[in-house]
């Protein structure tokens, strides 16, 4: 099966950086992508890699590590409404998809 | 605005009823997945389609059952409702049927009471 790992909850305040942790287990790797989703709302795609390094793409930066089975969501210059819920997702060999349980970033003024 | 519309938006029924929730996805993208989120739960991956072809199967419950259509759009179909099935569904939809993007529709609140 497959299954992912990341914290529950994290704080940071405005203006910070913040670095949200995912590590997987899984059989056949497709990559490790990234979601956002606000209370209520969709979830939407922020980044994915599918090869080790580091991706950027604006304030958000994803990294990943296939040997350690290992990835991470850096949030640059933290805003009040990235407050949300995070979720780092995998595909198996199997391209079933699997979401971890979700990080909640709270953003204090 | 992803270009996934999803109704109803809201649904609210009895236990032991039968449900339709349905879906359209982005222009162009030929798979839809369907997902559970129940509360403070992550996203539950339930059935995926690919051009009308069953793709990838998660841990969809017998009594739920869904399909696509030639036209693309996909119906989930919820019966024998329990008060455990009040969540959020989502519908995504991507070009392929491999690791690529999914863009998500608003979802429907599922209400069992």
């Amino acid at each position: 099966g497959q299954s992912l790992e990341q914290p529950s909850e994290v704080t940071a305040v405005e203006g910070a950086i913040v670095q949200i942790n995912c590590t997987y287990q899984t059989s056949g790797f497709y990559g490790l992508s990234w979601y956002q989703q606000h209370d209520g709302g969709a979830p939407t795609f922020l980044s994915y890699n599918a090869l080790d390094g580091l991706e950027e793409t604006g304030r958000f930066s994803s990294f990943l590590s296939r040997s350690d089975s290992y990835g991470y969501l850096l949030l640059q210059e933290l805003q009040m409404k990235d407050s949300a819920s995070y979720f780092c997702a995998v595909k198996g060999g199997s391209y079933i998809p699997t979401f971890g349980r979700g990080t909640s970033l709270i953003v204090h003024p | 605005d992803s270009g996934v519309t999803q109704t109803p938006k809201h649904l609210i029924t009895a236990t032991g009823q039968r449900v339709t929730l349905r879906c359209s996805p982005r222009s162009g993208d030929l798979s839809v997945y369907w997902y559970q989120q129940s509360l403070d739960q992550g996203l539950q991956f339930l059935i995926q389609y690919y051009n009308g072809e069953e793709r990838a199967k998660g841990n969809i419950l017998e009594r739920f059952s869904a399909q696509q259509f030639p036209d693309l759009h996909s119906e989930l179909n919820l019966s024998s409702l329990e008060l455990g099935d009040s969540a959020l569904y989502f519908c995504a939809s991507s070009v392929g049927q491999g690791p690529d993007t999914q863009y998500f529709g608003p979802g429907t609140r599922l209400t069992v009471l």
